[in-house]
């Protein structure tokens, strides 16, 4: 069965430092998602790809996070410079985009910021 | 914008008592709704599905139904299992975005 590859799965970094994580979506999903989910809460979206673009990064901080997704498939989320607040799960999603199909989460990876 | 807010957790059960977890949205425009589930350390897993108004996604037990006039998409099971016990979501997708609700904590006791 196809589903969303995540890496790391878990990652210790101290703060200051520089992280990336890493998203291969399900084969032909136009719409890749990361989302930031902090202990205890709901996932918050971060960006949004559709194909290589950016749909919507509102709720990105720039200042510190990037996201891209150069050939429209796999993406990289970095973060530079870590800080102690940035301690949660990152999740990757897929989807095709269209309205009734629902998004394949990963596994997500575990930042700890110390 | 368009939210979705469910009921807080965490919602205790003994075995095979019955299970509802409120979900109410607002949106803009039309929206297909779902309910996920996360178990430790795990990502998320759509659990059930609705499209349009009044259609029931089902899946393992577990029932919702489109209602439009409430706005609502609650979530039922009628025989709980230890093995349930998770975080459910609930989601809408609206034009090209997907929300999540804050989630709510299902215990189940044998």
């Amino acid at each position: 069965e196809a589903e969303v590859a995540q890496s790391p799965r878990y990652k210790i970094t101290e703060k200051s430092q520089a992280v990336a994580f890493w998203c291969d979506p399900i084969s032909g999903h136009a719409t890749l998602y990361w989302y930031r989910q902090i202990l205890g809460q709901g996932p918050e979206l971060l960006v949004q790809f559709q194909d290589e673009s950016v749909v919507d990064d509102s709720q990105l901080p720039k200042d510190r996070f990037s996201a891209e997704r150069l050939k429209g498939v796999d993406s990289t989320l970095k973060i530079q410079p870590a800080e102690l607040g940035d301690s949660a799960m990152y999740l990757c999603a897929s989807s095709l985009g269209d309205r009734g199909t629902e998004a394949f989460f990963g596994q997500g990876t575990r930042l700890t910021v110390v | 914008g368009d939210s979705v807010t469910q009921m807080e957790g965490p919602v205790t059960l003994s075995e095979e008592a019955f299970l509802t977890i409120n979900c109410t949205y607002t949106a803009t425009g039309y929206p297909s709704l779902f309910w996920y589930v996360q178990y430790p350390g795990e990502g998320l897993q759509l659990l059930l599905k609705a499209t349009k108004a009044d259609d029931k996604g089902s899946n393992k037990g577990f029932e919702a139904t489109y209602r439009k006039e409430t706005t609502s998409f609650h979530l039922e099971k009628g025989s709980v299992q230890v093995s349930d016990s998770a975080v459910y979501f609930c989601a809408l997708f609206d034009t090209d975005k997907l929300i999540f609700g804050t989630g709510t904590r299902l215990q189940v006791f044998p």
